[in-house]
């Protein structure tokens, strides 16, 4: 069984520009949720994607934005970068229904 | 809105002294609630869940719905304890977590 990958490990970006992160999800799980883990705090939800498409969001601008792919892979877009979104990027993935998301060991991004 | 409290950031125990992590919610539906541990330099894992009434570790945890509460106990501290915990709720699709609460155990 292969757990959830997650890519890279780190990014530096500039205020302005576009990031794109990315997650394998779990084998046999059809379900990824993204998380925002900022210093000294605990994550927090992102979105959810199901069957490719967006399975509900937290209290995020539109700048984030995500896809799922058929192999149930997705990606975390964020687009105009500010300092405040320099965190910890966490994905995770479940069975659609299941009780428990499994995390991957992030993306750490930093923002100048 | 559902929100989660973790009111200890630090929590120092003696090897052997028993471990109480606090947790309480905010919620106006039944909860489902979860204990996340994270040791150093991995990734966040499943401690455990209320739904399953588990022992993992040593750990337990019950869900107290007239204090809205879900403490994570442990009879004796071991080493290996030592990490950063997370109490956390799950709303359908979206698991609301607490700032967290590092153990460090004392040899």
């Amino acid at each position: 069984e292969t757990g959830v990958t997650q890519s890279p490990t780190h990014l530096i970006k500039t205020r302005g520009q576009q990031v794109t992160l990315r997650c394998s999800s779990q084998s046999g799980h059809n379900t990824v949720s993204w998380y925002q883990q900022a210093l000294g705090q605990g994550p927090q939800f992102i979105f959810q994607y199901y069957r490719e498409e967006e399975n509900g969001r937290g209290n995020f601008p539109p700048r984030f934005s995500g896809l799922q792919f058929p192999n149930y892979s997705s990606e975390l877009n964020v687009n105009a970068l500010e300092l405040d979104d320099s965190a910890l990027y966490l994905c995770a993935s479940s069975v659609k229904g299941g009780e428990t998301q499994y995390f991957g060991p992030g993306t750490r991004l930093l923002v100048l | 809105a559902q929100r989660v409290t973790q009111p200890e950031k630090l929590l120092s125990v003696f090897k052997g002294a028993p471990v109480e992590l606090k947790c309480n919610y905010s919620y106006s539906g039944s909860p489902e609630l979860f204990w996340y541990v994270q040791y150093s330099r991995q990734r966040l894992q499943l401690l455990l869940r209320h739904i399953s009434r588990e022992s993992i570790k040593g750990f337990t945890a019950d869900l107290n719905k007239g204090e809205t509460s879900f403490h994570l106990k442990k009879p004796f501290a071991q080493e290996e304890d030592s990490a950063m915990y997370y109490c956390a709720l799950r709303d359908g699709q979206k698991l609301t977590f607490g700032t967290g609460t590092r153990l460090t155990i004392i040899p």
